[in-house]
């Protein structure tokens, strides 16, 4: 049972380039969610999904974008890098229902902006 | 908007002691609360949770009593091991529709053997 599925591991990016951060969750779960976690932070969210087709933002969304086109995958983009951009990037799912549900979380992809 | 205050870090602990790491809230409605735990290089696991006040959660040892009258919901360990090295998170889940996740900024706690 793979759970959520993050790739990258690790990135670095130079300012201006774009890329791509994929997530994947196997448990057939409709919410979906990026959070980037900055040192000494905790985890501020990017954007969030409640089902496929369906996207909204979080508390920092500039520079990032995403699309849920399955409810399997919810990939993140980040269209012109910058090096506040450098941060530990995290892909969360839980199911629908109750608040009381508890979010699955990827291993994370590090990135760095140079 | 929904907030939550975390005890500051680092903690560093012989092993066997005793552990809080304390944790307040602020929100509206009735909210969820939860404590994650990162273990270097990995993600967040949950650690326990509690949905409702004077619930209380557990796992692994580890215990938070959920205290609407004082708004807060404190990690507890009685008897810490080496292996508990870690960073927890204090978090709640709002009533909205999207289940957010508030999260507080984490302490990091150090076991000595």
């Amino acid at each position: 049972n793979a759970g959520v599925t993050q790739t990258p591991k690790f990135r670095i990016l130079k300012i201006g380039q774009s890329m791509t951060l994929q997530c994947a969750q196997d448990m057939n779960h409709n919410y979906m969610y990026w959070y980037r976690q900055d040192p000494g932070m905790g985890l501020k969210l990017i954007y969030y999904s409640v089902g496929a087709g369906i996207t909204d933002k979080g508390e920092v969304p500039n520079g990032y974008n995403v699309s849920r086109s399955t409810t399997e995958d919810f990939p993140l983009r980040l269209e012109l890098a910058a090096p506040s951009q450098t941060s530990v990037y995290f892909c969360a799912s839980s199911t629908q229902g109750d608040s009381n549900q508890p979010q699955h979380f990827g291993d994370g992809t590090r990135l760095s902006i140079l | 908007g929904d907030s939550v205050t975390q005890m500051e870090g680092p903690v560093t602990l012989s092993e066997e002691a005793f552990l809080t790491i304390n944790c307040t809230y602020t929100a509206t409605g009735y909210p969820s609360l939860f404590w994650y735990v990162q273990y270097p290089g990995e993600g967040l696991q949950l650690l326990l949770k509690a949905t409702k006040a004077d619930d209380k959660g557990s796992n692994k040892g580890f215990e938070a009593t959920y205290r609407k009258e004082t708004t807060s919901f404190h990690l507890e360990k009685g008897s810490v091991q080496v292996s508990d090295s870690a960073v927890y998170f204090c978090a709640l889940s709002s009533s909205g529709s999207a289940r957010q996740l508030t999260f507080g900024s984490g302490t990091q706690l150090t076991v000595l053997p």
